[in-house]
Order: structure tokens, then sequence, then C-alpha cells
């Protein structure tokens, strides 16, 4: 049973447009959300991170947001470029491990 | 430069044959993991190992089997009993215990036929 969920699959949107990730997860005892960026045939990388305790966490064009309540947080990019084109995983991590979502592909139009 | 090594990238097998997939890293990280990437089902944690000649299943650990030897070598087999093992499998590494600094492999693309 999947606890880290990505319902969107794909995300299309307009150079220098914002572009917003969502992620649902089931499990209260995850301690930390983090979001990873992946191009084909590769690792994916590592890009933000946020604590379950706080709501809000900032780096350059990602902020993260977080809405323990609700269970469900999101990834804001502004502005899109071209190369945020990629698919950008979820992850939750408790007991030792992460636990990834099904990812969703974000195609930024020029 | 330390790094975590997969290979090889594309590797073909035949039905009902095991193989073995390689996974080096020169982080000395304690912690490594498996995991498989299917379209629409993200990553799935296969196996992971916390340390040496200790290792734990994950969520999808049937028809698989790893070791650890090594602090630096964590191989995952891919038996027969595996019924889907077309996939691209991702190994990952970090510092025990914690959520940041997961270095992932590039990757290695398994072609059953």
């Amino acid at each position: 049973d999947q606890q880290v969920k990505q319902n969107s699959p794909s995300l299309s949107v307009q150079e220098g447009r914002i572009s917003i990730l969502n992620c649902d997860y089931t499990n209260s005892m995850f301690d930390y959300f983090l979001w990873y960026k992946k191009y084909p045939a590769e690792g994916p990388t590592f890009l933000i991170s946020i604590s379950s305790i706080k709501d809000k966490n900032e780096d350059g064009r990602f902020t993260v947001f977080l809405n323990k309540s609700a269970k469900h947080l999101s990834l804001h990019i502004v502005p899109s470029q071209p190369g945020d084109s990629a698919v950008y995983f979820c992850a939750a991590f408790n007991d030792y491990k992460l636990s990834f979502g099904a990812g969703t592909t974000v195609t930024v139009r020029a | 430069d330390g790094g975590i090594t997969q290979s090889p990238k594309y590797l073909f097998r035949k039905e009902g044959q095991n193989v073995t997939l390689s996974c080096e890293q020169n982080l000395n990280h304690d912690a490594m993991y498996w995991y498989r990437q299917d379209p629409g089902q993200g990553l799935r944690l296969i196996y992971y190992s916390q340390i040496v000649n200790d290792f734990q299943k994950g969520d999808i650990a049937e028809g698989y089997s790893v070791s650890r030897e090594k602090k630096e070598s964590f191989p995952l087999t891919v038996t027969s009993a595996q019924k889907n093992p077309t996939a691209f499998y991702l190994c990952a590494s970090s510092i025990q215990g914690v959520y940041y600094g997961y270095t992932f492999g590039s990757g290695t693309r398994l072609t059953v036929v």
C-alpha cells in the first residue's frame, strides 16, 4: 500500500510561470519530507526538504509547503525554467528509509 | 570524487536466469538501498542495509536477494522467482539513520526476454 501519493502524473507549464506539484501521504509517523528531481536513465537528485514540525521551507526558486493536518505537501517552482523539465518525486522519511511517490513529469514550454 | 557506481547500465537476460546487479560506493556510507522504478509507480524499496552483514526486506522483496559482506558493496540478485523483472533499478547510499544526503547511482536497466 503506497504511503506517499502523487496523483498528477504530468504537468505542463509555460516558462516563467509557477509550477505547483502536489503530494499526499498516509503515515503520520513520517519525520521529514523531500523532493527529488530525476532525468531519464539517471538517479534522482535532491532538491529540497522539510521537517514535519515546519510548514514552509524555501531555497531559491523552490519552496515546499507542508500541511500536516491534511497530510499534504506541495512544491512550488517560481519561475519555471526549461531546465526544470524532469520527473519530480515526493519522498518521506521514517524508520531509517525513504518512501517515494509515483512521480510527476513536468514539462516547461518556451 | 566520491560516488556510487552501478554496473552495467543496460542488462539483458533470458527468462528463468538469475542475474546480479552491482552497486559500489566510496562515500563511507553505512546504509545502502535498492529501489525499483516502473512507469507510474515511482521508486519502490526492494531491500536495504543499515550495516555490514545485516539487511532488511523492503516493500517488494519477493524474488530478490542481497548480500552485504563489505561496506562498499551491496549487490542485488534478481532471481527467476521474480515475476516481472524488467525494470529500472536504482541503488542508493546514505549515512545511517538520517533523512538527508541520499546519493543515488545512475541505475541499471534490466530487460528480461
